[in-house]
């Protein structure tokens, strides 16, 4: 079974870092792309940020709602994708899900096809 | 940025059909995958490029997307579909992901 597995969530107090990790024993984590998917509590699904695969240019992109907080990266020799998370605020509560795909193909782009189980992020003081 | 909107309630008697919808300005000149998720789990798509069903997914589940509206419609509907699904596309104009808000699928 094809899997992901996200570690590094926990509390943490507004205005801090805390960075998140993902991991696979189970595919080529190389040749895709990845992206961090969050989902606030009784809320729904929010992209977060993507990053291609080396192929591809390894860019990265991100919701405006991260963007110069969050950073996305991956070492593919360690099969690893991480969310670095700055200056935390409590709206960013939520649990983080490590996703595979999203690949972009001109207009469309591909879905994400594997899902981690998540984990819960908690900005409070 | 786009915007997909999604009845945040559908319910259904067992056995019958369920059709979710997912509107969105033209979303039919774009590609839509759909996603079910329980409660305390993780998503999964359960349809992909408008109508592809991924292996595992029960012949069941299909999809289309035409004009303002995509859809996805669940057949002979069992008490395992209660779950809530989002639809989600690509924004090229804001390189974004786009979910919806999801419905919550309820067999009565």
């Amino acid at each position: 079974e094809l899997q992901l597995v996200e570690s590094g969530g926990g509390l943490v107090q507004p205005g801090r870092s805390l960075r998140l990790s993902c991991t696979t024993s189970r595919f080529a984590f190389g040749d895709y792309a990845m992206s961090w998917v969050r989902q606030a509590p009784g809320k729904g699904l929010e992209w977060v940020a993507f990053i291609r695969s080396k192929a591809d240019g390894g860019t990265t992109q991100y919701a405006a709602s991260v963007k110069g907080r969050f950073t996305i990266s991956r070492d593919d020799s360690k099969s690893i994708a991480y969310l670095q998370m700055n200056s935390l605020k409590a709206e960013d509560t939520a649990v983080y899900y490590c996703t595979r795909g999203g690949g972009v193909y001109g207009d469309y782009a591909d879905t994400f096809d594997i899902w981690g189980q998540g984990t819960l992020v908690t900005v409070s003081s | 940025s786009y915007v997909l909107t999604q009845p945040p309630s559908v319910s259904v008697a067992p056995g019958k059909t369920a059709t979710i919808t997912c509107g969105g300005h033209n979303v039919g000149g774009r590609t839509v995958h759909w996603y079910q998720q329980k409660p305390g789990r993780a998503p999964v798509v359960v349809m992909y490029y408008d109508t592809d069903r991924p292996s595992g997914i029960p012949e069941r589940f299909s999809g289309s997307n035409s004009g303002n509206t995509a859809t996805l419609t669940i057949s002979r509907v069992e008490a395992g579909d209660e779950a809530d699904y989002y639809c989600q596309v690509w924004d090229r104009s804001s390189e974004d992901w786009v979910f919806g808000g999801g419905t919550k699928l309820t067999v009565v």
